[in-house]
């Protein structure tokens, strides 16, 4: 089965500056990765997906990149606020019996200091 | 209330017990799914559901029942638990499974069992 490894597990960085999250995977069938945020005590949401016939997608400060001969895939924020303070998920999909499984990587923890 | 909701959010229960975790999604969603949520680990799928109709099962211990009534509503069945199973036990709904888009997760019940 797909296998995600995502780094680093802790990140730490100043207000203003960027972080960059990075994830493997392993299954070459792979198609979709969305990244989940998940706020202290709330729900995982999404917040910015890519596809596997594109290399790089953009949403205002965030931004994904994915490299398929590599089989790795990178989270990108910008101009870090405080409020990015949160755990962030990759993930990558597959079709397995029909229907689509997201496996996730363990998570990165991100704090933003003022 | 929209969105997808979870009740109880907190459960505590004894190794004998038996209990039910409840989820419901107000978006008209095709597909529920029921994931595992330990300390420094991945999200775990545990149970896909679309349209009623169990797809996926990622090798779960039978001491983990789901069901599902109706597209809206899911259940997660629990019974003769172990200490281990302790986790924040999260439900999300997608418009449909077979294909990839956004899930919607629910708040969660955070499970603990003496």
């Amino acid at each position: 089965g797909e296998n995600v490894e995502q780094h680093p597990s802790t990140l730490s960085v100043q207000e203003g500056d960027s972080a960059v999250i990075k994830c493997t995977y392993s299954d070459s069938a792979s198609n979709y990765f969305p990244w989940y945020k998940q706020e202290l005590g709330k729900r995982p949401q999404l917040i910015i997906d890519i596809r596997s016939n594109v290399g790089e997608k953009k949403d205002q400060r965030i931004a994904v990149t994915l490299n398929k001969t590599a089989k790795h895939f990178s989270l990108h924020i910008t101009e870090t606020q405080p409020e990015d303070s949160a755990v962030y998920f990759c993930a990558a999909s597959n079709s397995g019996a029909g229907s689509y499984q997201l496996t996730f990587g363990k998570g990165t923890k991100l704090s933003v200091i003022p | 209330e929209t969105g997808v909701t979870q009740t109880p959010r907190h459960l505590v229960m004894g190794m004998t017990n038996k209990k039910s975790l409840k989820c419901e999604q107000h978006l008209g969603h095709n597909a529920m799914y029921w994931y595992k949520q330990s300390a420094k680990k991945p999200l775990e799928l545990m149970f896909v559901y679309s349209l009623e109709e169990r797809v996926e099962n990622n090798s779960v211990p039978s001491r983990f029942s789901p069901e599902c009534p109706n597209s809206s509503h899911l259940f997660l069945h629990l019974h003769t638990l172990q200490p281990e199973d302790s986790a924040l036990y999260l439900c999300a709904s997608s418009q449909d499974a077979r294909v990839y888009n956004e899930q919607f997760f629910g708040p969660g019940t955070r499970l603990t069992v003496l």
